[in-house]
Parts: structure tokens; C-alpha cells; sequence
């Protein structure tokens, strides 16, 4: 069973730019969510994708967008960098059953370093 | 607005002795609570879940007990182990259909040898 990876482990970027970050979900699960962990923080919720369509979204601008592919892999943008948007990027994978509910638990990959000059 | 808390930022243990890690909520609407155990350059494994109508859930040296009149939970680990030493964080799940993960700050636990 694969776990959850993300691409790629590193970026260095200047504000103003975009970035797109990539996630490959674990093996058999079909929905993505995605977290901003800052420098002594908890990840906090930027959105969650199923079956390819955006199913929810945390307090963070339209700036921020994502996609996911028939195979559940899974792509984060982010328009126009800011300073503040330095922080480690984590996709969590889960599988979500057609009737929903249940206990869905999150697993998480090794997450994608962003800093943002 | 802060929904989960973690207050202690640190907490040291002696091996073999309990470590006890605690959260605090205030959203009602959570039906699912997580433990995850992050270690630096890695993501936040998880550790152990309780669903908001149970009280207690234990996997080996980990049980997470549940307060909900309290709005509180807490995760002990016995007998705590030198390899338990990371970073916690407790999650709360919501009940909407995102199932969003609302993360405390964490707590840093060193398991002393």
C-alpha cells in the first residue's frame, strides 16, 4: 500500500509569483484535503477535494485553488505569493464512502516547504 | 477564534512513567476527535480517534478519554518510551460534509531516558 507523497519537498519562490504543489493520494482513498501548517502552529483547513469538485473550503482567499484528477491525485495553486504564505503545505488522503460519514481518518503526507522572499 | 486548544506547549516525561496530553473545544458540532504525532521534516501520523459518543478508546499504550460536558480531551500513554517524543497535535473533526480537521497547536513531549 502506497502512502500519501507530495512533490516537491522544497520551494523557494519570490512574492508575487504562483506555485502549484502536487499530491498523490494513498492507494484506494478518494478524497484530498489540504492544510497550511505555519511555524508553530496546528495545520489549518484550506479545502477538500471529492470526486474532483471542491467540497469545502477554510478561510483562505480565492488566490489559493486546487484540482483533482480521475486518479484522486490532487494539485495546489497559489496566485500571486505573499511573505505570509511561507509554511509547510500538507495533503491529506481519505477514503469517503458514496453514503458519506463514518470515521474517514486523514492521513497525511511529508508535506511541501514553502518560503516565500 | 481559537476552537481547539492546546495549552501546554511542552511537556517532559520520565521513561516508563505516564505522559498525559490534554485539549480543550468549544464547538459542539465536532463528532470526531484525533491524535496525531508529528516528527520534524515528517506529516502528522495518526495516532488514535474517539468518536464523540464514547468516552474512552485505547490502542495499546495509547488511550484518549472524552469529556464532552467538559468540552475536553486528553491522551495518555503508557508506559511512555523515548521514541514517543514529537510534536502532538489534537484535531477535532466537523459533521458537515468536508469533514474538516480543526487542529490544536500542538505539544511538545520529550520522553526523558
Amino acid at each position: 500500500e502506497t502512502g500519501v507523497t507530495q512533490s516537491p519537498t522544497h520551494l523557494i519562490k519570490t512574492r508575487g509569483q504562483q506555485v502549484t504543489l502536487r499530491c498523490s493520494s494513498q492507494s484506494g482513498h478518494n478524497t484530498v484535503s489540504w492544510y497550511q501548517q505555519a511555524l508553530g502552529q496546528g495545520p489549518q483547513f484550506i479545502f477538500q477535494y471529492y470526486r474532483e469538485e471542491e467540497n469545502g473550503r477554510g478561510n483562505f482567499p480565492p488566490r489559493f485553488s486546487g484540482l483533482q484528477f480521475p486518479n484522486y491525485s490532487s494539485e495546489l495553486n497559489v496566485n500571486a505569493l505573499e511573505l505570509d504564505d511561507s509554511a509547510l503545505y500538507l495533503c491529506a488522503s481519505s477514503l469517503v464512502g458514496l453514503a458519506g460519514g463514518g470515521r474517514e481518518t486523514q492521513y497525511f503526507g511529508p508535506g511541501t516547504r514553502l518560503l516565500v522572499l | 477564534d481559537q476552537q481547539v486548544k492546546q495549552n501546554s506547549p511542552s511537556l517532559s516525561v520520565q521513561e516508563g512513567r505516564i505522559s498525559i496530553l490534554n485539549c480543550d473545544y468549544t464547538n459542539s458540532m465536532f463528532d470526531y476527535f484525533l491524535w496525531y504525532k508529528k516528527y520534524p521534516a515528517e506529516g502528522p501520523t495518526f495516532l488514535i480517534s474517539i468518536s464523540s459518543i464514547k468516552d474512552k478508546n485505547e490502542d495499546g499504550r495509547f488511550t484518549v478519554f472524552l469529556n464532552k460536558s467538559a468540552k475536553h480531551l486528553s491522551l495518555h500513554i503508557v508506559p511512555s518510551q523515548p521514541g514517543d517524543s514529537a510534536v502532538y497535535f489534537c484535531a477535532a473533526r466537523s459533521s458537515g460534509s468536508a469533514r474538516q480537521l480543526t487542529f490544536g497547536s500542538g505539544t511538545q513531549l520529550t520522553v526523558l531516558p
